[in-house]
């Protein structure tokens, strides 16, 4: 199993731009989610989601979308691009509800100037 | 929502001394503590868990204890080593049957292990 898998490593936006960070889990896990770490803080929650076609907003849903049409796929979308969503971006999934331990990607550094 | 608490932020201790790291919540109903370690560069990792059920859980050099009156539970870390040296993550929860599963995570504690 590949696991938890998060595509690009890296990227560089301009102000304004939009793109999609995506995210994949081949573990059949039913629950995924979005975090952003800044610089010497801990996981915020962005979004999450517990099944196909069901998600919810976290702590920081401002600025970003998304949606899951399959088990396996959870993409995050930023619609316009802010310095202030420049942050590490981890995407997690287990097995939900009864499961208990995270499985996170590798993450995504985001750069937007 | 849960409040999650770390102390200390930020922890240097001498290689082969203990670290204990602690993590306070707000959710009298939270039944899952774990603890992640995420090291420089890499993703957060589960190192060690516990549920309400249980007031104490062993894994070789780590520990965790959970005082569920006192809403707490730390993370111990005995006969430090350099590879010790990471950040350190709680993440009390609630886990039901009907999916509560919006995760808090605390702000982390950076260890340094001291060679």
């Amino acid at each position: 199993n590949a696991g938890v898998t998060q595509t690009p490593k890296f990227q560089v936006l301009k102000t304004g731009q939009s793109m999609t960070l995506q995210c994949a889990q081949d573990m059949n896990h039913e629950y995924m989610s979005w975090y952003r770490q800044d610089p010497g803080m801990g996981l915020r929650l962005i979004h999450y989601s517990v099944g196909a076609g069901i998600t919810d907003q976290g702590e920081v849903p401002n600025g970003y979308n998304v949606s899951r049409s399959t088990t396996e796929d959870f993409p995050l979308r930023l619609l316009s691009a802010a310095p202030s969503q420049t942050s590490v971006y981890f995407c997690a999934s287990s097995r939900a509800p009864s499961s208990y331990e995270q499985y996170f990607g590798p993450g995504t550094r985001l750069t937007v100037t | 929502g849960e409040n999650v608490e770390q102390h200390p932020s930020t922890l240097s201790v001498q290689e082969g001394d203990s670290a204990v790291i602690k993590c306070t919540y707000s959710d009298s109903a939270s039944n899952y503590f774990p603890w992640y370690k995420q090291e420089l560069g890499k993703r957060p990792q589960l190192i060690i868990d516990i549920r309400s059920n249980v007031g104490e859980k062993k894994d070789q050099r780590i520990a965790v204890t959970l005082n569920k009156t006192a809403k707490h539970f730390s993370l111990h870390i005995t006969e430090t080593q350099p590879e010790d040296s990471a950040v350190y993550f709680c993440a009390p929860r609630r886990v039901s049957n009907f999916g509560n599963e919006k995760l808090t995570f605390g702000t982390g504690t950076r260890l340094t292990i001291i060679p």
